[in-house]
């Protein structure tokens, strides 16, 4: 399985945007890019994901970079209910498992 | 919203008994999965399933075993249970075609004196 780095923590203002990386420089083409955050004792929980192209949804957006080794989750604009441990993930097109790696613990300033 | 049970929430029990950890799930989910995650540290995969009677070991080796007898329904059984089981149990589920996105159960956190 290819591998992914993040800062161990990370830091940020409620109501501030949050720019979380993700290196992942042995990603090969058919890698999908999942982020997954687990709140404080509670499961995982599905946050975004991608292939080529930036992705918008309701909770995040995730910005690719061009060459693909690298990727950054943005929070646009963080409450304290997004204080979690946030995972970067690569998962192979077509496979079922995920791999979960240390993350980064982010935590919220009121 | 997700719809993944686990119980019990809390387990705290002797060395050498018999417990199953129960996980369902009301999604019609083929696939369902087991982490094990200690206080701080990462999940690690311990079984997983693609469907009745389809069960696999994950990439953590585990003493647990687990059945698959209905779609949604995966309990997780340990015959004698040791300190060293002592971790966060996580099921999940996800959908059998292209399903992308897996839903976590809340865990049950287990100790084992």
């Amino acid at each position: 399985d290819a591998k992914t780095t993040q800062p161990n923590s990370m830091e940020s203002n409620e109501e501030e945007p949050v720019h979380l990386p993700c290196n992942h420089s042995t990603i090969s083409g058919t890698d999908y890019i999942h982020w997954y955050r687990q709140l404080p004792s509670q499961g995982p929980e599905y946050v975004i994901h991608g292939l080529t192209s930036n992705v918008n949804n309701r909770m995040a957006s995730l910005a690719i970079a061009e060459d693909r080794k690298s990727s950054t989750l943005i929070l646009h604009r963080a409450t304290l209910r997004d204080a979690a441990v946030y995972y970067c993930i690569l998962r192979i097109q077509g496979a079922q498992k995920l791999v979960f790696g240390q993350g980064t613990r982010l935590t919220i300033n009121p | 919203e997700a719809d993944i049970y686990q119980t019990p929430r809390y387990l705290v029990i002797g060395t050498g008994k018999k417990i199953t950890l129960e996980c369902s799930q009301t999604m019609g989910h083929d696939k369902m999965y087991w982490y094990q995650q200690d206080p701080g540290m990462e999940l690690h995969l311990i079984h997983y399933s693609y469907g009745v009677n389809s069960t696999e070991k994950g990439d953590l080796s585990s003493e647990s075993t687990v059945s698959r007898i209905r779609t949604e329904h995966f309990p997780l059984t340990l015959e004698s249970a040791r300190p060293s089981h002592t971790s966060q149990y996580l099921c999940a589920s996800s959908e059998g075609l292209a399903g992308y996105e897996q839903y976590f159960g809340p865990g049950t956190r287990l100790t084992v004196t």
